[in-house]
């Protein structure tokens, strides 16, 4: 079935150093969606990418969607401590009209001062 | 304040004691959806339901019900829960691209 590869599983970075999580498929997307999860809390959505080698930008974050439409990234430059949290890709399936998520397994990050 | 709330936030419980963890949401959307987290394997969808009275199975339904009695409410419920449900659970609606999570359930059936 579908399946969004995330990697990597876990990132331990010096504050101040960029990070950068991808997420993969074998099948071609139709759009992708990034969710951040602090410790402890729910997963929050950021942004939606949809076209074809679509960048977009937000202050320190910056989310890409591959040519082919099947890989995507997100990258934060100069890491905070604020960063700290598990960044989940998602597909979202239009699959019989109704709106499905499926998540990768998502990467965690950690942030030391 | 828009939101999706989830009661109880935390629970154990002991095998084959049924329990419903309740989900509301005051957007007036009409989808909803109940995912479990589980480490390393993300969010997994349990069920989600497109408008009141349509519900279908999403990747994960064995163990679960859900009913949609009304547009606000989307209850989950483990007629006889057992130790591998044990997990986070997170109750999501959305009203077209952006799903909006509740705060989560951690459950734990001994």
């Amino acid at each position: 079935g579908q399946q969004v590869m995330q990697i990597p599983q876990y990132q331990h970075v010096q504050e101040g150093e960029d990070f950068t999580t991808y997420c993969n498929s074998s099948t071609t997307l139709s759009n992708i969606q990034w969710y951040k999860q602090r410790p402890g809390g729910h997963p929050v959505f950021l942004i939606q990418l949809v076209k074809s080698g679509e960048v977009k930008k937000q202050k320190r974050l910056t989310f890409q969607f591959g040519e082919a439409k099947k890989n995507s990234s997100l990258h934060i430059t100069a890491t905070q401590t604020t960063d700290v949290g598990t960044y989940f890709c998602a597909e979202q399936s239009f699959s019989g009209g109704y709106n499905k998520l499926i998540f990768g397994a998502g990467t965690r990050l950690a942030v030391h001062p | 304040e828009a939101q999706v709330t989830q009661n109880p936030r935390y629970l154990i419980t002991v095998t084959g004691k049924k329990l419903t963890v309740t989900c509301s949401q005051n957007m007036n959307h009409e989808y909803m959806s109940w995912y479990r987290q589980d480490p390393g394997l993300g969010l997994r969808q349990i069920y989600y339901s497109m408008n009141v009275e349509v519900t279908d199975k999403g990747d994960v339904p064995e163990g679960y019900k859900v009913s949609r009695k009304e547009k606000r409410n989307f209850p989950l419920i483990l007629e006889s829960p057992s130790p591998n449900q044990t997990s986070l659970y997170f109750c999501a609606s959305s009203g077209g691209r952006t799903q909006y999570f509740g705060p989560g359930t951690r459950l734990t059936v001994l």
